[in-house]
Protein backbone atom coordinates (compact mmCIF):
# COMPACT_ATOMS: atom_id res chain seq x y z
CA UNK A 1 0.00 0.00 0.00
CA UNK A 2 0.83 3.55 -0.91
CA UNK A 3 2.10 5.71 2.64
CA UNK A 4 3.88 9.16 3.00
CA UNK A 5 5.68 9.97 6.39
CA UNK A 6 6.81 13.52 7.14
CA UNK A 7 8.31 12.64 10.14
CA UNK A 8 8.19 16.54 11.53
CA UNK A 9 4.92 17.68 12.88
CA UNK A 10 6.52 21.00 13.10
CA UNK A 11 9.88 22.98 12.12
CA UNK A 12 11.37 25.79 13.19
CA UNK A 13 13.91 27.69 11.72
CA UNK A 14 15.63 31.28 12.03
CA UNK A 15 15.47 33.70 8.91
CA UNK A 16 18.21 33.36 6.38
CA UNK A 17 18.92 29.60 7.96
CA UNK A 18 18.92 26.82 5.53
CA UNK A 19 15.73 24.55 5.95
CA UNK A 20 14.48 20.62 4.98
CA UNK A 21 11.39 19.44 5.10
CA UNK A 22 11.36 15.52 5.22
CA UNK A 23 9.36 13.65 2.87
CA UNK A 24 9.53 9.42 2.67
CA UNK A 25 7.12 7.33 0.93
CA UNK A 26 6.52 4.12 0.33
CA UNK A 27 5.16 2.52 -3.26
CA UNK A 28 5.95 -0.33 -5.25
CA UNK A 29 5.10 1.82 -8.70
CA UNK A 30 6.82 4.28 -10.52
CA UNK A 31 6.09 7.37 -7.76
CA UNK A 32 4.91 10.54 -8.75
CA UNK A 33 5.59 12.92 -6.00
CA UNK A 34 4.67 16.79 -5.17
CA UNK A 35 4.91 19.03 -2.15
CA UNK A 36 2.11 21.78 -1.39
CA UNK A 37 1.47 24.41 0.71
CA UNK A 38 -0.99 26.02 2.78
CA UNK A 39 -0.61 29.49 4.00
CA UNK A 40 -2.56 30.03 7.14
CA UNK A 41 -6.06 29.59 6.34
CA UNK A 42 -5.82 29.46 2.50
CA UNK A 43 -6.01 26.64 0.21
CA UNK A 44 -3.43 23.92 -0.69
CA UNK A 45 -1.74 25.25 -3.27
CA UNK A 46 1.29 22.93 -5.30
CA UNK A 47 4.84 24.21 -4.63
CA UNK A 48 6.61 21.50 -6.40
CA UNK A 49 6.05 18.53 -8.91
CA UNK A 50 8.98 16.28 -9.09
CA UNK A 51 8.60 15.66 -12.63
CA UNK A 52 9.33 19.37 -13.42
CA UNK A 53 12.38 19.52 -11.46
CA UNK A 54 11.85 23.37 -11.39
CA UNK A 55 12.53 25.61 -8.12
CA UNK A 56 9.78 27.43 -7.10
CA UNK A 57 9.96 30.33 -4.35
CA UNK A 58 13.67 28.71 -3.74
CA UNK A 59 12.60 25.56 -2.91
CA UNK A 60 13.82 22.29 -4.53
CA UNK A 61 13.19 18.68 -4.33
CA UNK A 62 14.98 15.80 -5.55
CA UNK A 63 13.90 12.44 -5.47
CA UNK A 64 15.69 9.43 -4.60
CA UNK A 65 14.30 6.65 -5.21
CA UNK A 66 17.02 4.75 -3.60
CA UNK A 67 16.87 6.49 -0.16
CA UNK A 68 12.61 6.45 -0.90
CA UNK A 69 12.55 10.71 0.15
CA UNK A 70 11.47 13.47 -1.76
CA UNK A 71 13.07 16.11 0.73
CA UNK A 72 12.28 19.76 0.59
CA UNK A 73 15.03 22.20 0.76
CA UNK A 74 15.78 26.36 0.56
CA UNK A 75 18.75 27.27 1.50
CA UNK A 76 17.64 30.46 3.07
CA UNK A 77 14.55 30.69 4.78
CA UNK A 78 12.14 33.81 4.96
CA UNK A 79 9.81 34.90 6.94
CA UNK A 80 6.57 34.56 4.37
CA UNK A 81 7.77 30.81 4.33
CA UNK A 82 5.88 30.26 7.49
CA UNK A 83 3.11 27.55 6.04
CA UNK A 84 1.93 24.04 6.70
CA UNK A 85 3.59 21.87 4.03
CA UNK A 86 2.32 18.61 3.08
CA UNK A 87 4.42 16.09 0.46
CA UNK A 88 1.61 13.88 -1.70
CA UNK A 89 2.42 11.08 -3.81
CA UNK A 90 0.14 10.36 -6.42
CA UNK A 91 -1.17 7.34 -8.34
CA UNK A 92 -2.13 8.13 -12.17
CA UNK A 93 -4.67 4.36 -11.70
CA UNK A 94 -7.66 4.79 -9.33
CA UNK A 95 -8.41 8.34 -10.44
CA UNK A 96 -5.60 10.01 -10.34
CA UNK A 97 -5.61 9.51 -6.37
CA UNK A 98 -2.68 11.75 -3.98
CA UNK A 99 -1.67 10.53 -0.69
CA UNK A 100 -0.97 13.39 1.19
CA UNK A 101 1.73 13.00 4.55
CA UNK A 102 0.64 14.38 7.76
CA UNK A 103 2.05 17.36 6.95
CA UNK A 104 5.07 19.34 8.75
CA UNK A 105 4.54 23.56 10.38
CA UNK A 106 6.99 25.33 9.35
CA UNK A 107 7.52 28.36 11.21
CA UNK A 108 10.46 30.92 10.14
CA UNK A 109 11.01 33.27 12.89
CA UNK A 110 12.76 36.56 12.69
CA UNK B 1 -12.51 33.71 -12.48
CA UNK B 2 -11.45 31.79 -9.81
CA UNK B 3 -10.61 27.88 -10.94
CA UNK B 4 -12.29 25.75 -7.80
CA UNK B 5 -14.73 27.35 -5.30
CA UNK B 6 -17.02 25.95 -2.51
CA UNK B 7 -20.12 27.43 -0.56
CA UNK B 8 -20.32 27.64 2.25
CA UNK B 9 -17.21 29.32 3.74
CA UNK B 10 -18.27 29.04 7.00
CA UNK B 11 -20.93 26.78 8.65
CA UNK B 12 -22.14 26.34 12.10
CA UNK B 13 -24.93 24.00 12.97
CA UNK B 14 -26.52 22.20 15.83
CA UNK B 15 -25.48 17.94 16.15
CA UNK B 16 -28.49 16.10 14.46
CA UNK B 17 -28.84 18.63 11.45
CA UNK B 18 -28.61 17.87 7.80
CA UNK B 19 -25.98 20.13 5.55
CA UNK B 20 -24.48 20.40 2.18
CA UNK B 21 -21.63 22.01 0.45
CA UNK B 22 -21.00 22.56 -2.93
CA UNK B 23 -18.33 22.62 -5.21
CA UNK B 24 -17.37 23.91 -8.87
CA UNK B 25 -14.53 23.76 -10.64
CA UNK B 26 -14.06 25.71 -13.87
CA UNK B 27 -11.04 24.32 -15.47
CA UNK B 28 -12.40 21.88 -17.34
CA UNK B 29 -11.08 19.18 -15.22
CA UNK B 30 -12.90 15.19 -15.62
CA UNK B 31 -12.31 14.57 -11.79
CA UNK B 32 -13.04 15.52 -8.22
CA UNK B 33 -12.66 15.39 -4.56
CA UNK B 34 -13.74 15.64 -1.43
CA UNK B 35 -11.21 15.76 1.72
CA UNK B 36 -11.17 16.46 5.18
CA UNK B 37 -8.81 18.20 7.27
CA UNK B 38 -9.35 17.41 11.01
CA UNK B 39 -8.23 19.56 13.39
CA UNK B 40 -4.42 18.15 13.51
CA UNK B 41 -4.58 19.57 9.99
CA UNK B 42 -4.29 15.56 9.02
CA UNK B 43 -5.81 15.89 5.17
CA UNK B 44 -7.54 12.39 3.81
CA UNK B 45 -9.19 12.07 1.08
CA UNK B 46 -12.94 10.88 1.17
CA UNK B 47 -14.73 10.67 -2.14
CA UNK B 48 -13.43 11.29 -5.98
CA UNK B 49 -16.26 11.46 -9.27
CA UNK B 50 -14.71 10.68 -11.92
CA UNK B 51 -16.64 11.82 -15.22
CA UNK B 52 -19.64 11.91 -12.53
CA UNK B 53 -19.20 8.71 -11.62
CA UNK B 54 -18.08 7.31 -7.94
CA UNK B 55 -14.34 5.95 -8.19
CA UNK B 56 -13.00 6.69 -4.72
CA UNK B 57 -15.11 5.88 -1.82
CA UNK B 58 -12.85 5.46 1.25
CA UNK B 59 -14.12 4.38 4.78
CA UNK B 60 -16.31 7.31 5.43
CA UNK B 61 -19.85 6.62 7.56
CA UNK B 62 -23.02 6.31 5.31
CA UNK B 63 -24.05 9.64 6.34
CA UNK B 64 -22.22 11.27 4.47
CA UNK B 65 -23.32 11.55 0.33
CA UNK B 66 -21.65 12.90 -2.79
CA UNK B 67 -23.29 13.78 -5.88
CA UNK B 68 -22.10 14.87 -8.75
CA UNK B 69 -24.75 16.50 -11.22
CA UNK B 70 -22.18 17.10 -14.49
CA UNK B 71 -18.12 17.04 -14.49
CA UNK B 72 -18.15 20.65 -12.89
CA UNK B 73 -20.12 20.17 -10.03
CA UNK B 74 -19.36 17.65 -6.81
CA UNK B 75 -21.67 18.48 -3.76
CA UNK B 76 -21.24 16.99 -0.09
CA UNK B 77 -24.28 16.22 1.58
CA UNK B 78 -23.53 15.44 5.20
CA UNK B 79 -26.67 13.80 7.76
CA UNK B 80 -27.15 13.66 11.15
CA UNK B 81 -24.22 15.43 12.03
CA UNK B 82 -21.95 14.97 15.36
CA UNK B 83 -19.48 16.72 16.91
CA UNK B 84 -16.52 14.68 15.06
CA UNK B 85 -18.27 16.27 11.70
CA UNK B 86 -16.27 19.16 12.82
CA UNK B 87 -13.32 19.83 10.53
CA UNK B 88 -12.52 21.52 7.58
CA UNK B 89 -13.62 20.33 4.08
CA UNK B 90 -11.31 20.73 0.77
CA UNK B 91 -13.03 20.56 -2.56
CA UNK B 92 -10.06 19.61 -5.69
CA UNK B 93 -10.15 18.93 -8.98
CA UNK B 94 -7.76 17.25 -11.56
CA UNK B 95 -7.48 16.03 -15.20
CA UNK B 96 -7.33 12.18 -14.91
CA UNK B 97 -4.11 10.57 -15.33
CA UNK B 98 -2.45 13.90 -14.56
CA UNK B 99 -1.35 14.05 -10.64
CA UNK B 100 -1.72 17.60 -9.47
CA UNK B 101 -4.94 18.49 -8.02
CA UNK B 102 -6.40 22.32 -7.49
CA UNK B 103 -8.03 22.79 -4.43
CA UNK B 104 -11.14 24.70 -3.46
CA UNK B 105 -10.76 27.47 -0.29
CA UNK B 106 -12.24 25.08 2.27
CA UNK B 107 -15.34 24.80 4.18
CA UNK B 108 -15.11 25.48 7.70
CA UNK B 109 -17.32 22.99 9.09
CA UNK B 110 -18.51 23.34 13.00
CA UNK B 111 -20.83 21.15 15.17
CA UNK B 112 -21.82 22.63 18.36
Amino acid sequence: AQRVTQPEKLLSVFKGAPVELKCNYSYSGSPELFWYVQYSRQRLQLLLRHISRESIKGFTADLNKGETSFHLKKPFAQEEDSAMYYCALGQKTSGSRLTFGEGTQLTVNP
Amino acid sequence: DTAVSQTPKYLVTQMGNDKSIKCEQNLGHDTMYWYKQDSKKFLKIMFSYNNKELIINETVPNRFSPKSPDKAHLNLHINSLELGDSAVYFCASSQSGVGEQFFGPGTRLTVL
